[in-house]
């Protein structure tokens, strides 16, 4: 158990909807980071958050956002979904200061229909 | 943008031989090199990590290399057990003293241990 935590684990949903996945950093973590993981595109990289700010983005689309949340959870939410959105949705979370190992959540797997 | 490539895809080992996976990355800034292992239904877990300033890293029966000159990383694991079997995961990033860069990932590497 990594102490990262995330819910729901499993998110069924029509095309067009929104959904909203939330992540519970390590005890004492600032940082979060979103990875997406398909068949397709294998484990990517979304977006990374740093004491409540956005600090670096990857491969997230315009549909995609995330905020951390002065308690630092975090929250990404996804709108106008579609089917190639179904996927593993992976938080992870690093102490940041002067850390570098990346500690993984049981993920969220969304599925949209 | 940087990278990751893995192979092999898939590696069928007999129970007690030794197990090697490659990676190659593109970015020369990238200084920071993580292996993952992920079972079925679970999160990646953090297995080993080198720094681009180590050449190699042991811990038990997990070993990794890195060879900053070519580019290239491998993780090594001897006397294989059946609890070895999973899908590995290298990745690359930069990490300066500020904390790490979002992980690039390899497409991952399926390990069978045959009994």
């Amino acid at each position: 158990d990594s102490g990262v935590t995330q819910t729901p684990k499993h998110l069924i949903t029509a095309t067009g909807q929104r959904v909203t996945l939330r992540c519970s950093p390590r005890s004492g973590d600032l940082s979060v980071y979103w990875y997406q993981q398909s068949l397709d595109q294998g484990l990517q990289f979304l977006i990374q958050y740093y004491n409540g700010e956005e600090r670096a983005k990857g491969n997230i689309l315009e549909r995609f956002s995330a905020q951390q949340f002065p308690d630092l959870h975090s929250e990404l939410n996804l709108s106008s979904l579609e089917l190639g959105d179904s996927a593993l949705y992976f938080c992870a979370s690093s102490p940041w200061t002067g850390e570098r190992e990346q500690y993984f959540g049981p993920g969220t797997r969304l599925t949209v229909t | 943008g940087e990278n990751v490539e893995q192979h092999p895809s898939t590696l069928s080992v007999q129970e007690g031989d030794s197990a090697v996976i490659k990676c190659t990355y593109s970015d020369s800034a990238s200084n920071y090199f993580p292996w993952y292992k992920q079972e079925l239904g679970k999160g990646p877990q953090l297995i080993i990590d080198i720094r681009s300033n180590v050449g190699e890293k042991k811990d038990q029966r997990i070993a990794v290399t890195l060879n900053k000159t070519a580019k290239h990383f491998s993780l090594h694991i001897t006397e294989t057990q059946p609890e070895d079997s999973a899908v590995y995961f290298c990745a690359a990033s930069f990490y300066s003293g500020g904390g790490a860069d979002g992980l690039t990932f390899g497409k991952g590497t399926h390990l069978i241990i045959q009994p």
